[in-house]
């Protein structure tokens, strides 16, 4: 299994402002992968972040809100933009496991958004 | 496409006592199964999967799943919950080429 770090851990921010998260991977890995957790509810897929090529975002989320940055194999990360209390969940860095695909997730960063 | 239901959003249970967390996919290729647990104010840990072979498969803590193709199901079981189990847990199911979809969760709250 891959060790997985994010940063911040929790943060509180302001309407209209952005915060970028980052996540830390101990092994060089092709896909990471962004999921938000809102509030008492399941885990949904963000965007895979594909390491010297743009990501590829699921239906419902835009480059321009939710910018990733994939610069070498074992970094990424997200950017949550002009962030509104709607945005306000915990977002979930993880990877791929090498057989078949299971996920390996990190702690989680923790948004609130005022 | 694939998708998955968990039918319970809540299970409480009494130490010691049985429980089944029940979940349902759907999907028109072969599909991958794993439960995930998350305690209190942590990440996702994986507990166990299932990707073929024998559809009884058991995690390291007596949590076993058994993939009922026919059904559609992959049900989480444990014969003697303890209070530590209590968490949230979830199904989630992938074809072969495609992202991990997960269920909304069940929370398990085990009562002294």
């Amino acid at each position: 299994s891959a060790v997985i770090s994010q940063k911040p851990s929790r943060d509180i921010c302001q309407r209209g402002t952005s915060l970028t998260i980052q996540c830390q991977v101990d092994s060089q890995v092709t896909m990471m992968f962004w999921y938000r957790q809102q509030p008492g509810q399941s885990l949904t897929l963000i965007a895979t972040a594909n390491q010297g090529s743009e990501a590829t975002y699921e239906s419902g989320f835009v480059i321009d809100k939710f910018p990733i940055s994939r610069p070498n194999l074992t970094f990424s990360t997200l950017t949550v933009s002009n962030m509104s209390p709607e945005d306000s969940s915990i977002y979930l860095c993880s990877v791929a496991g090498l057989v078949t695909g299971e996920l390996f997730f990190g702690e989680g960063s923790r948004l609130t958004v005022l | 496409a694939q998708s998955v239901t968990q039918l319970d959003s809540q299970v409480p249970v009494f130490e010691e006592a049985p429980v089944e967390l029940r979940c349902n996919y759907s999907s028109s290729v072969s599909v991958y199964l794993f439960w995930y647990v998350q305690y209190p104010n942590q990440g996702l840990q994986l507990l166990l999967k299932y990707l073929s072979g024998s559809t009884l498969v058991e995690s390291i803590n007596g949590f076993e799943a058994e993939f009922n193709k026919s059904q559609t199901s992959f049900h989480l079981r444990k014969p003697s919950v303890h209070i530590s189990d209590t968490a949230e847990y979830f199904c989630a199911v992938r074809g072969p080429h495609t992202p991990l979809v997960f269920g909304k969760g069940t929370r398990l709250s085990v009562i002294a």
